[in-house]
């Protein structure tokens, strides 16, 4: 099974809305990074939670790790076509190396203008 | 700052012929990773280097794959030879600080498609 469980696995949203996408651990989260990946293109870095009840915000953009540390969620405020693209969330798991990221399958997120 | 540079960035070949993948990190970088990404999944890890020292190797199919990082810099991903199954996403990476964290910086990749 899956170690990191995205949801949902795409959405479409008109430009404006507000959207949440969720990463769920089946281990403790040591490190939890989000990453947006567009077609053809690498994974650019977005932001990396380490502590429980963590949030951290860039733009529009909101992500939170719960006290748990086994779930995080990332936030978009007024969507713009311009965070269309796949959302991945990677971690950092208990029982392995600590340099080693573990990644979702990704959440494809369109937003129509 | 120059970002993670891999080449080339497409390539097609026939099953059974050879493959091979260049990476070059952010310079002073000195952890360096490969990926594979299939369709709709997630990256996963084949191969993690630190320096020229292939530290974790379990993930990559040894009967098939090879990979080096002869001066602890650039590094080649081979492929000999490509199966049908190999057709992916290949994904370079470095590790390194920026704003007071560490995290892993992406290269474009190399689509392959094994025909």
């Amino acid at each position: 099974s899956q170690e990191l469980e995205q949801s949902p696995q795409s959405l479409i949203v008109q430009e404006g809305k507000n959207l949440t996408i969720n990463c769920t651990s089946s281990k403790t989260l040591y490190g939890l990074y989000w990453y947006k990946q567009k077609y053809g293109e690498g994974l650019i870095f977005l932001m990396m939670l380490q502590k429980g009840g963590e949030e951290k915000s860039h733009e529009k953009i909101t992500a939170k790790l719960d006290e748990k540390k086994q779930q995080s969620s990332l936030h978009i405020t007024a969507s713009q076509p311009s965070h269309a693209g796949i959302y991945l969330c990677g971690a950092t798991l208990s029982g392995a190396g600590s340099y080693q990221l573990t990644f979702g399958k990704g959440t494809k997120l369109s937003v129509i203008p | 700052e120059a970002g993670v540079v891999q080449s080339p960035r497409y390539k097609i070949i026939e099953k059974k012929q050879p493959v091979a993948f260049w990476c070059n990190p952010i310079s002073g970088h000195n952890t360096l990773y490969w990926y594979r990404q299939n369709l709709g999944q997630g990256p996963e890890l084949l191969i993690r280097y630190e320096n020229e020292e292939a530290v974790d190797d379990s993930q990559l199919p040894k009967d098939r794959f090879s990979a080096e990082r002869l001066k602890g810099v650039d590094s080649t991903l081979k492929i000999q030879p490509a199966e049908l199954g190999d057709s992916a996403v290949y994904l370079c990476a470095s590790k390194g600080w920026r704003g007071g964290e560490e995290t892993q910086y992406f290269g474009p990749g190399t689509r392959l498609l094994v025909l």
